[in-house]
């Protein structure tokens, strides 16, 4: 079956530099959200998309800017990169709650390893 | 949303059954919990969800007793890859915004 695509895996960036990292949801999901998991941290959400709309933005820097596309791809831009924006970051896509009969169930991507030196 | 304590680790051996317990004392009434597993650099990934009495799917079991104020996720005869950060999170079944809470999960280690 067809799951989250993320590009690329790993991505090493210097400070002050920017990044795009790219998602590529399941056919058919109408939801993308982002996550960030530090080192031995938490997945911890950042923002997410409805139909190509904002829907939900949780704890992302200003620096950080997403969208989604009309093919329902979705991006994250980094810019200004610091040392503390090192971490994996995950894209996951879901049907809302219609569809598979559970509530809200996220598929996640295999993330990018954001290095930022 | 209710907050969700679970032990930081555990350990078993392969062959096992393993039971990690999650506390939520203020679930709501609309509040469903769902269990997902994590394996190092890897997204996390669905396990098993319920709203209350017991769920069992093809991996695991979900035990979640009349208050509601707890649950325990049931691993039968445990093997290596087994071996995961697993996280209970609480959602809200009339929320239409769908970002999943990770609080601070549970490493299973098991041992051969």
């Amino acid at each position: 079956a067809a799951g989250v695509i993320q590009s690329p895996r790993h991505l090493i960036k210097e400070k002050r530099e920017t990044a795009t990292l790219k998602c590529y949801p399941i056919p058919r999901h109408d939801t993308v959200y982002w996550y960030q998991q530090g080192p031995g941290q938490d997945p911890q959400f950042l923002i997410s998309f409805y139909e190509k709309m904002q829907s939900d933005k949780g704890s992302i820097p200003d620096r950080f800017s997403a969208q989604q596309f009309s093919d329902y791809h979705s991006e994250l831009n980094m810019s200004s990169l610091e040392l503390g924006d090192s971490a994996l970051y995950f894209c996951a896509s879901s049907l809302g709650t219609s569809g598979t009969g559970r509530y809200n169930e996220q598929f996640f991507g295999p993330g990018t390893r954001l290095t930022v030196l | 949303l209710a907050k969700t304590t679970q032990p930081i680790s555990m350990d078993s051996y392969e062959g096992q059954e393993v039971n990690i317990t999650c506390s939520h004392n203020n679930i709501a009434t609309n509040d469903y919990i769902t269990w997902y597993q994590q394996f190092p650099s890897q997204g996390p990934r669905f396990i098993i969800q319920g709203y209350k009495t017991k769920v069992t799917n093809e991996v695991a079991s979900l035990f979640i007793p009349a208050d509601r104020k707890s649950s325990t996720l049931s691993l039968p005869r445990v093997s290596l890859s087994d071996t995961a950060v697993y996280y209970c999170l609480v959602g809200d079944r009339g929320s239409t915004l769908g970002r999943l809470y990770f609080g601070r999960g549970t490493q299973l280690t098991v041992w051969p």
